[in-house]
């Protein structure tokens, strides 16, 4: 079938560790998102990628980082320098950026620092 | 039953009863619009789209309206079922923003049997 797949579904980190969640898609999409979700809140946009080898930093990026070695694949990495980082993460990928379609998302990482 | 927007988070419908639930947006510049449904624990489901060359699209039992004029959108739900419970989040696109989506705060949607 096709989709997004995040994994794993939950995640626990030590303070001043660095870990990260994979995102996989096989939807053959050029652009790819990462959000974060905070209890009851909306989401904001951490980082995006619109083609491969190229990424931008969305409203929320410190202490984030990413990569986009292959179409299918957006990883992310919450690093120490993230203050808060326990929340609900989300990977996108949508068909054409910049020309409105939707995106369609995982089913999210839960991370908590323990 | 009806919401009105930021101020009324949380919105209770009786099963069978008609649901609105409202959202005000942020940018005038922005011109195509999507309503997520998001049940607990997951991410987000399409629910319907909207472009801002239009002021409404129906799909179904869901109805979307756009009025431009006063940046507000709204989502209609016929005959609300126990299974339309869940958050539903508006998400705005600018065309020359790369494609990224600005979400609301999302509005939970109860219903009761």
């Amino acid at each position: 079938d096709g989709g997004i797949t995040q994994s794993p579904k939950y995640l626990f980190r030590k303070e001043g560790q660095n870990v990260t969640l994979s995102c996989e898609q096989n939807l053959n999409h050029d652009a790819m998102y990462w959000y974060r979700q905070d209890p009851g809140q909306g989401l904001r946009l951490i980082y995006y990628s619109q083609i491969v080898n190229d990424f931008q930093k969305g409203d929320i990026a410190e202490g984030y980082s990413v990569s986009r070695e292959k179409k299918e694949s957006f990883p992310l990495t919450v690093t120490s320098a993230q203050k808060n980082p326990t929340a609900f993460y989300l990977c996108a990928s949508s068909i054409f950026p910049g020309t409105g379609t939707e995106a369609f998302f995982g089913q999210g990482t839960r991370l908590t620092v323990v | 039953g009806e919401n009105v927007g930021l101020h009324l988070p949380t919105l209770s419908v009786q099963e069978g009863d008609n649901s609105i639930i409202n959202c005000a947006y942020s940018n005038s510049a922005s011109d195509y619009f999507i309503w997520y449904k998001q049940e607990s624990g997951k991410g987000p489901q399409f629910i319907i789209d909207i472009r801002s060359n239009m002021d409404k699209r129906q799909g179904q039992r869901v109805t979307v309206l756009l009025n431009k004029t006063v940046k507000h959108l709204s989502l209609q739900i016929a005959a609300t079922q126990p299974g339309d419970s869940a958050v539903y989040f508006c998400a705005e696109n600018k065309n020359n923003q790369g494609g990224k989506l600005i979400f609301g705060q999302g509005t939970e949607l109860s219903v009761k049997p």
